[in-house]
């Protein structure tokens, strides 16, 4: 059985930086897809992030490129979201998901982005 | 970008009685390799997203047959043949043919009239 824990949110500042961590179990976070989606409080699911599972490569959605960071550690089998200069539309849960189609998801992990 | 559409994005629905979701994408989502990557995902209240119906209209394991996916192209939908009060929650097509970005549709509240 897949179970993917997040953990890492909590209440920042804007201009402030969080690390988001997912220890994975059942997957090899080195031989899947591995992403973050967010959901913003009562709104729906938007894409963050993903890490290529050959290869490496990373992806980002726009409005968050040049300020969150997409990471594993395959001997912790755990995936990281760094964030970096976060803004009050930051602010949601952060999923993290394995799978090129997000077949598998975590509880999430809540960041609240307030002065 | 492609631009993922659902409608209604509120259904409510009679218990026993059937629902349909429709989702519709501003580009073909027909891969190159032949397949189209267009994904259904159930979010019931409180809980985490859960995959349904991958690649239009496989359900993953334990998911009940009244779900079903079907469609082409860009227009794509989500039916429940008899529904339960489990099914209540938020539903979301997502394509994953197009990418980055991966992008969802806004989200389809079921809930019990």
């Amino acid at each position: 059985e897949v179970q993917l824990v997040e953990s890492g949110g909590g209440l920042v500042q804007p201009g402030a930086s969080l690390r988001l961590s997912c220890e994975a179990s059942g997957l090899s976070v080195n031989n899947y897809w591995m992403s973050w989606v967010r959901q913003a409080p009562e709104k729906g699911l938007e894409w963050v992030a993903s890490l290529k599972q050959e290869g490496g490569e990373k992806y980002y959605v726009d409005s968050v490129k040049g300020r969150f960071t997409i990471s594993r550690d395959n001997a912790k089998s755990s995936l990281f979201l760094q964030l970096n200069s976060l803004r009050a539309e930051d602010s949601a849960v952060y999923y993290c998901v394995g799978g090129r189609g997000l077949a598998y998801w975590g509880q999430g992990t809540l960041v609240t982005v307030s002065s | 970008d492609v631009v993922m559409t659902q409608s209604p994005l509120s259904l409510p629905v009679t218990l026993g009685q059937p629902a349909s979701i429709s989702c519709r994408s501003s580009q073909s989502l027909v891969h190159s390799d032949g397949n189209t990557y267009l994904h259904w995902f159930q979010q019931r209240p409180g809980q985490s997203p859960r995959r349904l119906i991958y690649r239009v209209s496989n359900r993953e394991s334990g998911v009940p047959d009244r779900f079903s996916g079907s469609g082409s192209g860009t227009d794509f939908t989500l039916k429940i043949s008899r529904v339960e009060a489990e099914d209540v929650g938020v539903y979301y097509c997502m394509q994953a043919t197009h990418w980055p970005p991966w992008t969802f549709g806004q989200g389809t509240k079921v809930e019990i009239k």
